[in-house]
């Protein structure tokens, strides 16, 4: 089956700083969505990109469909963005099941 | 809003007991996921519906049966419930329609289930 894999897996930055995180996955998909989750655990969906750029006030996603990656782009992050973020990606034999990443762990420090 | 609702944010059982798990959505899905996490293995599909009475097994189906009596409510069932099923367990939906962008998820707010 298809294989995702994010990097990196912790990142620890100052407020304020901008990141960048990455999945890369083995196969062609045709869903991918990124997912923010909360220290409450809650799954909070940040993009729905199966190609393409979108953007959403300080966060951005880029997926390149082609060469089987995605990018989430975080600028001037604040604490309220600490949490795992996660990648999710449908397999393009047109399943609705998704294949989870093992996740960002991302730590803002105020 | 899409809302999903799960039944308990924190549950304790005893090993051996039966265990439900219920998930309601409020957008008229078809499709509903039931999913496991687990620290260091992300998120595990456990079992899915697309239909009212319908299902289909994920990736750690063992141990885990389910019910899809009505189109907005989907349970989770723990026969008989052991020490290893302790987890995480995150219940989302989706639409089903012939394009893919409908196929976006919709999670839950989790269940913590600590069984002893």
């Amino acid at each position: 089956g298809i294989q995702v894999e994010q990097s990196p897996p912790d990142l620890i930055l100052q407020e304020g700083a901008n990141s960048t995180l990455r999945c890369n996955f083995s196969d062609s998909v045709n869903n991918l969505q990124w997912f923010h989750q909360n220290p409450w655990g809650q799954l909070i969906n940040l993009f729905y990109i199966p190609s393409g750029t979108k953007q959403n006030g300080r966060l951005s996603a880029t997926t390149v469909a082609t060469e089987r990656y995605s990018l989430l782009y975080i600028s001037s992050s604040q604490t309220t963005d600490s949490g795992v973020y996660f990648c999710a990606v449908g397999e393009a034999s047109g399943t609705y099941k998704y294949i989870f990443g093992t996740g960002t762990r991302l730590k803002v420090l105020a | 809003d899409v809302k999903v609702t799960q039944s308990s944010r924190y549950l304790v059982k005893r090993t051996g007991e039966k265990v439900f798990l219920e998930c309601v959505q409020d957008m008229d899905h078809e499709n509903m996921f039931w999913y496991r996490q687990d620290p260091g293995l992300g998120l595990r599909l456990i079992y899915f519906s697309y239909d009212v009475k319908m299902k289909e097994k994920g990736d750690i189906p063992e141990g885990y049966s389910v019910s899809r009596e009505k189109k907005e409510r989907f349970s989770l069932i723990l026969e008989s419930a052991s020490t290893n099923q302790t987890s995480m367990y995150l219940c989302a939906s989706s639409l089903n329609r012939p394009n893919p962008e409908y196929y976006e998820q919709y999670f839950g707010p989790g269940t913590r289930l600590t069984v002893t």
